[in-house]
């Protein structure tokens, strides 16, 4: 089955550049979509289809993808985008068809 | 306005039965598809199954066929997540969600807000 790959933890300061990756087996032939869950709530679409965001996300959020890797990219990062996030492919070939990463911790120091 | 609106958290004990529900509103229930995802506590999210209302297609991720049972009843645009024998293992959060694409890839653009299922003795 497909496996996607997230770092654990992603720590960044205020204002700057936070960059959370999501690996997987030619993760660029594929659509990535990611969630931010902050605790206690469901967790939030920021990203679908690579690249594009929903209505009401900021665009301080974007994402790319390409070969093996996508990435999450945050930037001038606040306090209150520390959160979980985690990335998501709808895989075909797989009997689950949905997979998530394991999720990253965006710590905002 | 799009709602998935969660039935309220649950105690059961070990081997005792359980349905939760996912009421959906503002859209046509019937055209879209409902899936359940599980959070463990201080876990990711798994993916559980999905079901189309319109007909009651129903899949199920391996790791949760025969241990889960989908449903939906479009009459009242309610979908259920059932088990017949709860384990301590089954205590999580559980997420309906609204499932969005083009049959090349699919987003969950909507989520219910949870029912948080313990199981105890």
């Amino acid at each position: 089955s497909y496996v996607l790959t997230q770092p654990p933890s992603v720590s960044v300061a205020p204002g700057q550049t936070a960059r959370i990756t999501c690996g997987g087996n030619n993760i660029g032939s594929k659509s990535v979509h990611w969630y931010q869950q902050k605790p206690g709530q469901a967790p939030v679409l920021v990203v679908y289809d690579d690249s594009d965001r929903p209505s009401g996300i900021p665009e301080r959020f974007s994402g790319s993808n390409s070969g093996n890797t996508a990435t999450l990219t945050i930037s001038r990062v606040e306090a209150g985008d520390e959160a979980d996030y985690y990335c998501q492919v709808w895989d075909s070939s797989s009997a689950s068809s949905v997979v998530f990463g394991g999720g990253t911790k965006l710590t905002v120091l | 306005e799009v709602q998935l609106v969660q039935s309220g958290a649950e105690v059961k004990k070990p081997g005792e039965s359980l349905k939760i529900s996912c009421k959906g509103s503002g859209y046509s229930f019937t055209s879209y598809w409902i899936g359940w995802v599980r959070q463990m506590p201080g876990k990711g999210l798994e993916w559980m199954g999905i079901i189309y209302p319109g007909d009651s297609d129903t899949r199920y991720s391996p790791s949760f066929q025969g241990q889960v049972t989908i449903s939906a009843d479009k009459s009242i645009s309610t979908a259920y997540l059932q088990w017949s024998s709860l384990k301590a293992s089954d205590t999580a959060m559980y997420y309906c969600v609204r499932p969005l694409g083009d049959g090349y890839t699919y987003y969950f653009d909507y989520w219910g807000q949870g029912t948080l299922v313990t199981v105890s003795s």
